[in-house]
């Protein structure tokens, strides 16, 4: 039941934009997006919520197809701060699933 | 506004001992969740605790248990340590009155090392 991530890693340059996609075998209630630097514990990015309703960083946005049971996250004029794996997470049966992570570093 | 922490910092335990990790929510958070997160991978559900009791339990067995005191802090117990429980362990609060329709904030970790 743990969501897929694509692409497993990404390198970007300073100022390009990225996407980062989570997939779920099962419906998709809410999904919430983290970051987590090397060494660090993830924090939180974003949450998305059934009926559209999202909380999160102004400077990230993110959408959440239901129907598809899928959602994407989107870096935009990405800065060498965004480095760091990038986790999507969903939760089914009172259990709370992260993705399989993606990789993201951002080169000067 | 106190952030969530979390004690030891670093662990070292032989196999077959018993250890106890704690976790103290950010103010306000009436939820605790507790994950494993062994070497380059992601983190894994332990558990949930909401008004002192379990709220949702992923696939670990029954020496993994927890509590959940009234003041939210909580306590992670693993007994008869296996040479696979060395991980970083996680706590994460959050103010969602169970569940996970909320954000989840986490403390620093806890370096659990078996040998």
């Amino acid at each position: 039941q743990q969501p897929v991530q694509s692409p497993q890693a990404v390198i970007l340059r300073e100022g390009e934009d990225a996407v980062i996609n989570c997939s779920s075998s099962k419906a998709l209630y809410s999904v919430h997006w983290y970051r987590q630097k090397h060494g660090e514990a993830p924090v939180f990015l974003m949450i998305l919520l059934k009926g559209g309703e999202q909380k999160g960083h102004e400077k990230i946005s993110a959408s959440f197809n239901e129907k598809k049971q899928q959602s994407s996250l989107y870096l935009t004029a990405s800065q060498l701060s965004y480095s760091g794996t990038y986790f999507c997470g969903t939760f089914a049966g009172n259990q709370f699933y992260f993705g399989t992570g993606t990789s993201l570093t951002v080169i000067p | 506004e106190t952030g969530v922490t979390q004690s030891p910092t670093h662990l070292i335990k032989t196999r077959g001992q018993q250890v106890t990790l704690r976790c103290s929510s950010q103010s306000g958070h009436n939820t605790v969740s507790w994950y494993q997160q062994a070497l380059g991978q992601g983190p894994q559900f332990i558990f949930q605790y909401y008004r002192e009791e379990e709220n949702g339990r992923g696939n670990f067995p029954p020496r993994f248990s927890g509590l959940q005191f009234p003041n939210y802090s909580s306590e992670l117990n693993v007994n008869a340590l296996e040479l696979d429980d060395s991980a970083l362990y996680l706590c994460a609060s959050s103010d969602q009155g169970g569940g996970f329709i909320s954000e989840q904030y986490f403390g620093p970790g806890t370096r659990l090392t078996v040998t």
